[in-house]
């Protein structure tokens, strides 16, 4: 694996309350992503970052909030989770440094909002 | 909006055949073009990148790239029941951070 951890794997949470998810690589890699996957829409770009403190807009960011203060860390934040926030969601990372490189994921986290 | 496009499947195919994956895109710009497998809740695991027209080979991986036409393919030689997996393609950034995949193919190896 390409050092990339996320937490928790598995949250259960009620709808209107927050939530924060974690990715934590050990690469200090600068570009850190994070999707969602749900059955027929494949995997959908939520936010990303190109440094500390440097983020910008995916497809489908309506509801989340990032942060970045550090390299190593990419916090995802669902301000009021809804229902249609049940999902798979992954963080990824990419070497700067190689040119075209590819996008190297964790293991994910299932998220369900009752 | 920049799209790639998959056939859903199930693509099924025997034992020891060839399977064989394609994928659209619709950027011209893209210079980047790679292959994922993922199995069933698990997390999608690089298996190919290919940037040039033409063929790149990795032991029973072949991925297939031409530009003019928009078209990628991956060929799964010797197919394994291992293989069942869901695979993805995606296209790199061209003039952005952004990275777009494909909605995925099944594929299923019958033993």
């Amino acid at each position: 694996d390409a050092g990339i951890t996320q937490s928790p794997r598995h949250k259960v949470t009620e709808t209107g309350t927050p939530v924060t998810l974690r990715c934590h690589q050990t690469e200090n890699h600068r570009y850190m992503y994070w999707y969602r996957q749900d059955p027929g829409h494949g995997l959908r770009l939520i936010h990303y970052s190109y440094g500390v403190k440097d983020t910008d807009k995916g497809e489908v960011s309506d509801g989340y909030s990032v942060s970045r203060s550090k390299t190593e860390d990419f916090l995802l934040t669902l301000e009021s989770a809804t229902s249609s926030q049940t999902s798979v969601y992954f963080c990824a990372i990419r070497d700067p440094d190689r040119a075209r490189s590819p996008l190297h994921f964790g293991n994910g986290t299932r998220l369900t909002v009752t | 909006q920049k799209e790639v496009e998959q056939n859903s499947g199930p693509l099924s195919v025997p034992e020891g055949a060839i399977a064989s994956l394609n994928c659209t895109y619709s950027d011209r710009g893209s210079q980047s073009f790679f292959w994922y497998r993922q199995y069933s809740g698990k997390s999608p695991e690089l298996i190919m990148s290919i940037y040039s027209n033409g063929d790149k080979e990795d032991g029973r991986f072949t991925a297939q790239l031409n530009k003019a036409s928009q078209y990628v393919s991956l060929l799964i030689r010797d197919s394994q029941p291992s293989d069942s997996a869901t695979y993805l393609c995606a296209v790199g950034p061209s003039g952005t951070y952004k990275y777009i995949f494909g909605t995925g193919t099944r594929l299923k190896v019958l033993a």
